[in-house]
């Protein structure tokens, strides 16, 4: 959707360094989530969030939102061969949490 | 986290013939629940909000009659795919919302491959 970009829509990252996905939207948001999605499966939950400025960690995946709730970013720390998948952040555009994605970023780790 | 399922997982079916699709949330009672579509290499759109005990709402470009949706209990909402025709292969993924969470997580189900014949 153009109301949401993410970016890179591909990471190649050799294992162990550190890594950013970002997410972008037109319109201030109610609520930014992140997912990973493994090719043709379901999506995992990682993070939510929904007031400016916050930040969560969760083993080492980071999540911010900006103070303006429209840019949001996946920050993963010493990556590893378990991260590699596609990530996708959805964003809550009306707080009906009817969820638009952005078009995933294919993140792949080279040992 | 909670735990969301789909049933089936796969199908193949006929041009013409009906299919329905089956979401349950194990361990949360969802209100609301949500069918996304996703075509190969593209991002999941929203399809359609299931009201629990009330009618569906659509999105706009989803035709209501072609996708029907029942959402008869607090655990379970179905997609019936009516009609199918090989434009409607693709892979659809339900997600509840938990209300019981602080924050109201929206948890996805594993996803139902579609391929129309």
């Amino acid at each position: 959707s153009q109301e949401l970009e993410q970016s890179p829509q591909s990471l190649i990252v050799q294992e162990g360094k550190n890594l950013t996905i970002n997410c972008t939207s037109s319109k201030t948001l109610y609520g930014l989530y992140w997912y990973k999605q493994k090719y043709g499966e379901g999506l995992i939950f990682l993070m939510m969030l929904q007031k400016g400025g916050e930040e969560k960690s969760h083993e080492k995946i980071t999540a911010k939102l900006d103070e303006k709730k429209q840019q949001s970013s996946l920050h993963i720390t010493a990556s590893q061969p378990s991260h590699a998948g596609i990530y996708l952040c959805g964003a809550d555009m009306s707080g009906a949490q009817k969820l638009v994605f952005g078009q995933g970023t294919r993140l792949t780790i080279n040992p | 986290g909670a735990v969301v399922s789909q049933h089936p997982s796969w199908v193949i079916c006929k041009s013409g013939t009906s299919v329905k699709i089956e979401c349950r949330s194990l361990d949360f009672q969802a209100t609301t629940m949500f069918w996304y579509r996703q075509f190969p290499k593209q991002s999941l759109m929203l399809m359609a909000t299931s009201n629990e005990g009330s009618k569906a709402t659509y999105e706009q470009g989803v035709e209501k009659d072609k996708f029907l949706i029942n959402h008869a209990s607090l655990t379970l909402s179905t997609l019936t795919v009516t009609s199918a025709h090989p434009e409607d292969s693709s892979f659809y993924i339900c997600s509840a919302r938990d209300p019981g969470t602080n924050q109201e997580t929206q948890y996805f189900g594993p996803g139902t491959r579609l391929l129309v014949l």
